[in-house]
């Protein structure tokens, strides 16, 4: 079983749509959760941190629930520049070391 | 451009030669990350310095692979003896020391080895 698993899609879906995401991890001592979003061929870029608590960046909304050991990633009112890769990334106590998902593939439509 | 830097972008290498890659962190960052990426899947993690100390190596990373950072600014990351299934997307990473701060990415280094 793979650290940290996402569905790796395509998502499909028209413009001004919502759609989440979610991603697994399996490791009960993880420590810190990101959303990174890679375009094609460029290079991973931080969306938003993932607290606890549950935090919103306009039209971003992400969520962590540590009992059940994922977090999700919810885009409204999604737009065609939305489309791109996005990637679930977790750490874990004692290392620095990012460990990603697979990536959540998105494409907005016209 | 203050971001992180990587040399060269591309590199299209022959079985069996040796590659060296260059990535220069954003000058405060004192940690720096390499990550290596094929087509669909997420990044994976090679190794990482605090400085210009090696603090953790992937399993990933064979005997033919060596990372460097002799003054804790810029690093190199060598393969020898380049094989097919080296071919990748290479990427480096820098962030602050302290706390889980953000990785900020170069724009990778793709090598193909033919």
């Amino acid at each position: 079983r793979k650290e940290v698993e996402q569905d790796p899609g395509p998502f499909n879906v028209p413009e001004g749509a919502t759609v989440a995401f979610n991603c697994t991890y399996s490791n009960s001592a993880s420590q810190s959760f990101f959303w990174y979003r890679q375009d094609c061929r460029k290079e991973p870029k931080l969306l938003m941190s993932v607290y606890s608590s549950g935090n919103e960046d306009g039209r971003f909304t992400a969520q962590l629930n540590r009992a059940s050991q994922y977090i999700s990633l919810l885009i409204r009112d999604s737009k065609l520049s939305d489309s791109a890769t996005y990637l679930c990334v977790v750490t874990t106590s004692g290392t620095y070391k990012y460990i990603f998902g697979t990536g959540t593939r998105l494409k907005v439509l016209a | 451009d203050t971001g992180v830097s990587q040399n060269p972008r591309h590199k299209i290498t022959k079985r069996g030669q040796n590659v060296t890659f260059r990535c220069d962190p954003i000058s405060e960052h004192n940690r720096l990350y390499w990550y290596r990426q094929t087509l669909g899947q997420g990044p994976e993690f090679l190794t990482y310095f605090q400085n210009e100390a090696q603090l953790e190596k992937s399993r990933l990373l064979s005997d033919r692979f060596s990372a460097e950072r002799p003054k804790g600014s810029f690093s190199t990351l060598e393969i020898q003896r380049t094989e097919q299934g080296d071919s990748a997307m290479y990427l480096c990473a820098s962030s602050l020391g302290s706390g889980y701060n953000e990785q900020f990415f170069g724009p990778g280094t793709r090598l193909t080895v033919l």
